[in-house]
C-alpha cells in the first residue's frame, strides 16, 4: 500500500516551453501533497504544499507564477514549469499524505532537463 | 524549524549493524522524527519515526533519548541494498500544516 507514482519519470524539452508533472497518489486518498526539488548531490527542497481544493502554499523564494500547482482531486496534484530555462534543470519530487498528520509517502521522481 | 544534524558519510560491514546518529536539539515537545532513506535517483522511502519512545518495525530500531535532543537509527544486519542517503527529519507544523525539512543527510555504504 502507499503507492504514489509520477509522469513522466524523464523529461527533455527546450527553453521556453512548459511543463507538466503528475503526481497520483494510488491506493488512498491525499488530502495534501508536496513538491519538492533536488540538485544533483543536495538534499531535497520543499517547493510547496498544496492541499486539495485549495490554492498552494509556496515556500519563500519559490516564485509561484512559474511553477504552478494543481490539487484538483484526492489522488492527483499537477506541478507545471512555466516558461522553463537550463536552471530549471532538476530532479522533481512529490509526496503525499492521507491526513495531514500521517507521514509522507514519495513518489519515484521526474527529472527535467532543460536544452 | 527544528534543524537536524547527521555524519555526512558512514561506512558499515555488511551483516552488521549500522547505527546512523542524529542530533536535534532544538526540537519541541510535539515534533515528530522521522526517518527515511533514498536511493540513487529514486524517490525518499519511508523508514520509521517516533515521539519519546523507542520504535521497531521490520526495516529498522529508532532509539530517542529521554532528552529527545538526539536519536538512532539501527539497521540491525546490514545488507548491500541497504546502501542509500539516510535523513532524519523533524517534521514542523504550522498553521496545521506538517512538512519537512531535510538535512544533508547521512551516506551509508554498505561493504562487502
Amino acid at each position: 500500500g502507499a503507492v504514489v507514482s509520477q509522469h513522466p519519470s524523464w523529461v527533455i524539452c527546450k527553453s521556453g516551453t512548459s511543463v507538466k508533472i503528475e503526481c497520483r497518489s494510488l491506493d488512498f486518498q491525499a488530502t495534501t501533497m508536496f513538491w519538492y526539488r533536488q540538485f544533483p548531490k543536495q538534499s531535497l527542497m520543499l517547493m510547496a504544499t498544496s492541499n486539495e481544493g485549495s490554492k498552494a502554499t509556496y515556500e519563500q523564494g519559490v516564485e509561484k507564477d512559474k511553477f504552478l500547482i494543481n490539487h484538483a482531486s484526492l489522488t492527483l496534484s499537477t506541478l507545471t514549469v512555466t516558461s522553463a530555462h537550463p536552471e530549471d534543470s532538476s530532479f522533481y519530487i512529490c509526496s503525499a499524505s492521507q491526513n495531514p498528520g500521517n507521514e509522507q509517502f514519495f513518489g519515484p521522481g521526474t527529472r527535467l532537463t532543460v536544452l | 524549524d527544528a534543524k537536524t544534524t547527521q555524519p555526512p558519510s558512514m561506512d558499515c560491514a555488511e551483516g552488521r549493524a549500522a547505527n546512523l546518529p542524529c542530533n536535534h536539539s532544538t526540537i519541541s515537545g510535539n515534533e515528530y522524527v522521522y526517518w527515511y532513506r533514498q536511493i540513487h535517483s529514486q524517490g525518499p522511502q519511508y523508514i520509521i519515526h517516533g515521539l519519546k519512545n523507542n520504535e521497531t518495525n521490520e526495516m529498522a530500531s529508532l532509539i530517542i533519548t529521554e532528552d529527545r535532543k538526539s536519536s538512532t537509527l539501527i539497521l540491525p544486519h546490514a545488507t548491500l541494498r541497504d546502501t542509500a542517503v539516510y535523513y532524519c527529519i523533524v517534521r514542523a507544523a504550522t498553521s496545521g500544516t506538517y512538512k519537512y525539512i531535510f538535512g544533508t543527510g547521512t551516506r551509508l555504504k554498505v561493504l562487502a
